[in-house]
């Protein structure tokens, strides 16, 4: 089946570990984004990549890092220099369609001890 | 980056109650997307508006956008249990970016 995967679901780190979150898409979609959302708050954006080898800060940069290796695969690293970690992640990507709308995957929980 | 405030940020409904929700804009949309959110899961994509003044109805969920392009509405009509979650408005003014509202948490009573 066509979808984004994000793993793991559920992550629990002790304060100062990097962490990384895996996102892997089969859509053939050249846009890949990241999100982060906590409890009663929207999405705030935090990297995106438009194609391979190329990415741009969002507005929540600091602390995290992405890789852009693959057109499949949009990791993001969640580093100890991140003050407050614990959220819920969400990747998606962009489709080709004229509507533009982004497609999601189910989401990362990280929990920091 | 653009901003998008929604209201209200949560609502309980009894079920059959019709409900609106507001998405507003500091600047004018020049794509209006809606999503909803399940508790803990990932966003489904709901609707897309372009044209001011444009309508878009599935099921009983309505969107419409103002003909200023700055303000969005979603309306849902006799709610159901099953429209419970968080309600997202989104817009993509530059090239690839893509921003998010605060969001509207909906709660249908049976």
């Amino acid at each position: 089946d066509g979808g984004i995967t994000q793993s793991p679901k559920y992550l629990f780190r002790k304060e100062g570990q990097n962490v990384t979150l895996s996102c892997e898409q089969n859509l053939n979609h050249d846009a890949m984004y990241w999100y982060r959302q906590d409890p009663g708050q929207g999405l705030r954006l935090i990297y995106y990549s438009q194609i391979v080898n190329d990415f741009q800060k969002g507005d929540i940069a600091e602390g995290y890092s992405v890789s852009r290796e693959k057109k499949e695969s949009f990791p993001l690293t969640v580093t100890s220099a991140q003050k407050n970690p614990t959220a819920f992640y969400l990747c998606a990507t962009k489709g080709h369609r004229n509507t533009g709308e982004l497609f999601f995957g189910e989401g990362s929980r990280l929990t920091v001890l | 980056s653009q901003e998008l405030e929604q209201s209200p940020q949560s609502l309980i409904v009894q079920e059959g109650k019709n409900l609106t929700i507001n998405c507003t804009s500091s600047k004018t949309l020049y794509g209006l997307y809606w999503y909803k959110q399940k508790y803990g899961e990932g966003l489904i994509f709901l609707m897309m508006l372009q044209k001011g003044g444009e309508e878009k109805s599935h099921e009983k969920i309505t969107a419409k956008l103002d003909e200023k392009k700055q303000q969005s509405s979603l309306h849902i009509t006799a709610s159901q249990p099953s429209h419970a979650g968080i309600y997202l408005c989104g817009a993509s003014p530059f090239g690839n970016q893509f921003y998010f509202g605060t969001g509207t948490s909906l709660t249908v009573i049976p």
